[in-house]
């Protein structure tokens, strides 16, 4: 079956850089776009950032774009984000999800928490 | 940038429908999905592309969308519907996803 299981989260200080994976299996990974949601305990959902199926498209949320980077590895199933210059507001559940152009997101992981303390 | 607008509360007592709106201005244009997200778990998409329902979700969930208001209508309410529920729209104007800011559905 189709599993998503991110890692990579923790607790570091402002300003520092920290870079999530989420491992894949039971699809082809190759032929689905990637995606990065985070969630702040209790609040909504925010997308964050897409990487096309070929690892060739990026696409951002404005909060994010210049300081966070996906990407991802073909050949070991992995999508990450790069996260840098962290900030207090960068605190949340980072999930990663599939999808495909225009539809929804249709399998997730489970999450991974990132705190920014000081 | 596009904005969902979501009120951040609806209840319903068992047996009675639910209706949670999604609110963006011409959204009737755009493909509307709906995710269920309960308490510690990962979102499940409940409605797709507007108003499909995917394999496995009950058919007491439905969803329309009509000028600048998209609906997520729960008939028959029970216990278990009680979770968050959010809608989604690709924005192509900036190359975006956007969720609304999610519902609260409170069974009474």
């Amino acid at each position: 079956q189709v599993r998503l299981v991110e890692s990579g989260g923790g607790v570091v200080q402002p300003g520092t850089s920290l870079r999530l994976s989420c491992a894949a299996s039971g699809f082809s990974f190759s032929t689905y776009d990637l995606d990065w949601v985070r969630q702040v305990p209790g609040k909504g959902l925010e997308w964050l950032a897409v990487v096309s199926y070929d690892g060739v498209i990026e696409y951002y949320a404005d909060s994010v774009r210049g300081r966070f980077t996906i990407s991802r590895d073909n050949s070991k199933h992995i999508l990450y984000l790069q996260m840098n210059n962290l900030r207090f507001e960068d605190t949340a559940l980072y999930f990663c999800a599939r999808s495909r152009v225009g539809s929804p997101f249709d399998h997730w992981g489970r999450g991974t928490l990132l705190t920014v303390s000081s | 940038s596009y904005v969902l607008t979501q009120p951040p509360s609806v209840s319903a007592a068992p047996g009675e429908t639910a209706k949670i709106t999604c609110g963006g201005n011409t959204i009737e244009s755009r493909s509307v999905h709906w995710y269920q997200q309960k308490s510690g778990q990962a979102p499940v998409v409940v409605i797709s592309h507007d108003s499909g329902r995917p394999s496995g979700i009950p058919e007491r969930f439905s969803g329309s969308n009509s000028g600048s208001t998209a609906t997520l209508t729960i008939s028959r309410v029970e216990a278990e519907d009680e979770a968050d529920y959010h809608c989604q729209v690709w924005d192509p104007g900036s190359d975006h996803w956007v969720f609304g800011g999610g519902t609260k559905l409170t069974v009474l």
